[in-house]
């Protein structure tokens, strides 16, 4: 049973556009959500978390929305630099127990 | 340099064979996990520990077995048991489990079988 889904296995982007990678959940108890990204032959690098009583933080050009309604959590990368090029996990976890990942969407950014 | 050191980089496995893979953090992280990632697929959590001298299996733990003696040592063994040991392994560590902190990864170790 798959709690958390990254439905689009890979993204293309061009340079300098914005980069928009879903997730979907089905858990409502998760209450703590994370995005990873991962580059070939390295660990995932944490990059951005928020909690449930938020729906939007931001970190410099990346920025995480939920929508705890629809179960759904999104990244946006803005603008989008060859050096996003990577895969990127979404994870989330319930009550501050173990972490679930979703299984990663490979973004290309295109020069 | 506060991080988490995973060795070896690449690793060779004899059908039969016991490996054990090395994960050492010096940030005083309470907690610490073992993932295994396989080609198109997310993280799956084999075992984790909260604390010193205590651990729990996580949704894979068959064929796999761990060790918490030291709270900046997490070793994974890697059983003649898993049939399919092939895959990237990562370490990780957080400040403590019970609370909202983003888990921090080494770089992995890749078993390979011979």
């Amino acid at each position: 049973d798959q709690q958390v889904k990254q439905n689009s296995p890979s993204l293309s982007v061009q340079e300098g556009r914005i980069s928009i990678l879903n997730c979907d959940y089905t858990n409502s108890m998760f209450d703590y959500f994370l995005w990873y990204k991962k580059y070939p032959a390295e660990g995932p690098t944490f990059l951005i978390s928020i909690s449930s009583i938020k729906d939007k933080n931001e970190d410099g050009r990346f920025t995480v929305f939920l929508n705890k309604s629809a179960k759904h959590l999104s990244l946006h990368i803005v603008p989008s630099q060859p050096g996003d090029s990577a895969v990127y996990f979404c994870a989330a976890s319930a009550g501050a127990q173990k972490l679930v990942f979703g299984q990663g969407t490979r973004l290309t950014i295109n020069p | 340099d506060g991080g988490i050191t995973q060795s070896p980089k690449y690793l060779f496995r004899k059908e039969g064979q016991n490996v054990t893979l090395s994960c050492e953090q010096n940030l005083n992280h309470d907690a610490m996990y073992w993932y295994r990632q396989d080609p198109g697929q997310g993280l799956r959590l084999i075992y984790y520990s909260q604390i010193v001298n205590d651990f729990q299996k996580g949704d894979i733990a068959e064929g796999y077995s761990v060790s918490r003696e030291k709270k900046e040592s997490f070793p994974l063994t890697v059983t003649s048991a898993q049939k399919n040991p092939t895959a990237f392994y990562l370490c990780a560590s957080s400040l403590r489990q019970d609370s909202n902190q983003p888990q921090h990864f080494g770089d992995g170790t890749r078993l390979s079988i011979l």
